[in-house]
């Protein structure tokens, strides 16, 4: 199984760009990245999600090198509704699927 | 947009008692998924399904049970609840493996 890292907590101002990096030493082949946001008493939601190189949607970037052993969540000019817990999550596509989830990054963003 | 309904937000049992939690979802999704979310350890995968009548175990399933007879629906037990399964208790679903999950909004169980 695929187990991540990621910093416990971040502070940030808004207006700054945030980037939160989660290490994977043990991705697997056909393993996506995907990470997910959490609000108190709510459940994850979706942010981005990739293999390699880099995607980018309407709310993130995400890069990943060419080892694929980590990954780094941006999120451009935060602000203070981006205060939540981001959650790194590689998976073993195709077959047997058993998500990892990593322990989450608790983001405060400041005035 | 995909729904994920977990039937309860909070929940209080005692100690021995058969506890359940259900969770439906209604787009079709062939996969289900049940976490624990305690402080400090992030989400744990307790079972997961890939499809009907189909269960595996994920990091922590001792003490749990699942399960899934109607695609839409993935029930998880507590067959003899301890005050170590207070916890709060996700559901997910995605259409398949490479895709995102979904997830309810939680229930918080509180064991007495």
């Amino acid at each position: 199984l695929a187990k991540t890292t990621q910093p416990i907590s971040m502070d940030s101002y808004e207006g700054q760009e945030v980037n939160i990096t989660c290490s994977h030493n043990n991705i697997a082949t056909n393993d996506y990245i995907t990470w997910y946001q959490q609000f108190p008493s709510q459940g994850p939601r979706f942010i981005i999600q990739g293999y390699k190189t880099k995607v980018t949607n309407e709310v993130a970037s995400l890069f990943i090198p060419a080892d694929r052993k980590s990954s780094t969540l941006s999120l451009p000019r935060v602000s203070l509704s981006d205060t939540a817990v981001y959650y790194c999550l590689v998976g073993e596509s195709g077959g047997s699927y058993i998500p990892t989830f990593g322990r989450g990054t608790s983001l405060i963003v400041h005035p | 947009d995909v729904k994920v309904t977990q039937s309860s937000r909070y929940l209080v049992k005692r100690t021995g008692e058969k506890v359940f939690l259900e969770c439906v979802q209604d787009m079709d999704h062939e996969n289900m998924f049940w976490y624990r979310q305690d402080p400090g350890l992030g989400l744990r995968l307790i079972y997961f399904s890939y499809d009907v009548k189909m269960k595996e175990k994920g990091d922590i399933p001792e003490g749990y049970s699942v399960s899934r007879e109607k695609k839409e629906r993935f029930s998880l037990i507590l067959e003899s609840a301890s005050t170590n399964q207070t916890s709060m208790y996700l559901c997910a679903s995605s259409l398949n493996s490479d895709q995102p999950q979904h997830f309810g909004d939680g229930t918080r169980l509180s064991i007495l």
